[in-house]
């Protein structure tokens, strides 16, 4: 399996640009998870989605924040619109599925996108 | 509020060396633990994982414990390599039907040839 994908890897953009950055879990997977990583306050999950449905977005920090999963190989992350603020590593992460037991609670994690907005 | 806690930060160690990193957690209504290896610029890798009812779980030279009563786990490096050197982060999730993981800031470990 090639594990959770993420694109792009890599994103700078300018202030006040939409930012879009994208997931696809590992096959079979029905949990995904958002999370951002600063150095001040280290991991933070911003929304899951428990078989395309979002079950918990309490993390999001703001409405400039969204997140989308139309089926359950894609989910995207948008910011509209960015701040330098927001320059973080966003991962995402999949699981079997919450609720399903012992070993399908774990999460595996993608390579991140490092995003900078200047 | 569940909140996680790793000691030490950070921690320098010459090669061959048994370690022990720590995490601590506030409230021990907890579904699982999972500990985690990231490594500069990449993304987390799954280490071990322990449900709430099991005292400890090993994977090779890793051997972490888990003391839900007093809120600890531990984990276990043996025989230290330079390979090992990375930030080891420990998450927990209170309840199982949430998946949500609640991390500590990590430690960092360097182990020097």
């Amino acid at each position: 399996d090639a594990g959770v994908i993420q694109s792009p890897r890599h994103e700078v953009t300018e202030m006040g640009q939409e930012v879009t950055l994208r997931c696809k879990p590992i096959s079979g997977h029905n949990s995904l998870f958002w999370y951002r990583q600063t150095m001040m306050r280290g991991l933070e999950l911003l929304i899951y989605f428990n078989n395309n449905v979002p079950i918990d977005d309490s993390g999001m920090p703001e409405d400039r924040f969204s997140a989308k999963m139309p089926n359950a190989s894609f989910s995207t992350l948008k910011i509209q619109p960015s701040e330098p603020r927001d320059s973080a590593v966003y991962f995402c992460a999949s699981s079997l599925g919450i609720n399903s037991g012992r070993s399908r609670d774990e999460q595996y994690f993608g390579p991140g996108t490092r995003l900078t907005v200047t | 509020k569940q909140e996680v806690t790793q000691i030490p930060a950070a921690l320098s160690v010459p090669e061959g060396e048994n370690l022990v990193l720590n995490c601590s957690f506030t409230d021990s209504a907890i579904y699982n633990l999972q500990w985690f290896r990231q490594d500069p610029g990449k993304g987390l890798t799954s280490l071990l994982l322990i449900q709430s009812s099991q005292r400890e779980q090993t994977s090779g030279r890793l051997n972490a414990s888990l003391d839900k009563s007093s809120g600890r786990s531990t984990l276990y490096i043996a025989a230290s390599q330079p390979g090992d050197s990375a930030t080891y982060l420990c998450a927990v999730t209170r309840r199982s039907n949430t998946g949500k993981l609640i991390f500590g800031q990590g430690t960092t470990l360097q182990v020097k040839p």
